[in-house]
């Protein structure tokens, strides 16, 4: 089945700076990447998300990348600020909708 | 509240008991996924139910078992056979199959006392 490897585990950024997470998943056939966002405490949420017809997704300070060929995808954000710290989730799934998720990210941003 | 309520927000089993969490969701959505949240691992999914009458095992089922009698409603029983059910327990629901994302409860949280 799918299998999905996210990347680091912890990151800790300067506000201001840049944070780069990076998945890969195992099931070529997998077509739809989002991803969550877990502040403390809370429910996950959506914050973005990609189809496989897409190489590249903006949204503001966030943008995720996707590379089919080597089945990996990325989140990107920019000008960090305190509140972006939380635990990020990256999923994939195919037409099943069944999303499989990876162990998590947790980024702390200092001022 | 989101449009998919979980209670309790805490509960505490006893050993050799069942207990079992409540999913709501007034979203009108097909699909309705148990995932179970740990330290360090991430979201694992137990069951999951595309549509009325009919649920499928996940990664983790042994253990728990659920029901789906109203598309509104899965709830997920957590038995005595569940060795270490002590986490974070996320209900999920989505429109339907696709690519669509999840809208999640604000979970219960299981503790074995």
């Amino acid at each position: 089945g799918e299998n999905v490897e996210q990347h680091p585990s912890t990151l800790s950024v300067q506000e201001g700076d840049s944070a780069v997470i990076k998945c890969t998943y195992s099931d070529s056939a997998s077509n739809y990447f989002p991803w969550y966002k877990q502040e403390l405490g809370k429910r996950p949420q959506l914050i973005i998300d990609i189809r496989s017809n897409v190489g590249e997704k903006k949204d503001q300070r966030i943008a995720v990348t996707l590379n089919k060929t080597a089945k990996h995808f990325s989140l990107h954000i920019t000008e960090t600020q305190p509140e972006d710290s939380a635990v990020y989730f990256c999923a994939a799934s195919k037409d099943t909708d069944k999303l499989i998720f990876g162990t998590g990210t947790r980024l702390q941003v200092f001022p | 509240d989101g449009g998919i309520t979980q209670s309790p927000k805490y509960l505490f089993r006893k050993e050799g008991q069942n207990v079992t969490l409540s999913c709501e969701q007034n979203l009108n959505h097909d699909a309705m996924y148990w995932y179970r949240q740990d330290p360090g691992q991430g979201l694992r999914l137990i069951y999951y139910s595309q549509i009325v009458n009919d649920f499928q095992k996940g990664d983790i089922a042994e253990g728990y078992s659920v029901s789906r009698e109203k598309k509104e409603s899965f709830p997920l029983t957590v038995t005595s056979a569940q060795k270490n059910p002590t986490a974070f327990y996320l209900c999920a629901s989505t429109i339907g199959r696709g690519q669509y994302g999840y809208t999640f409860g604000s979970g219960t949280r299981l503790t074995v006392v």
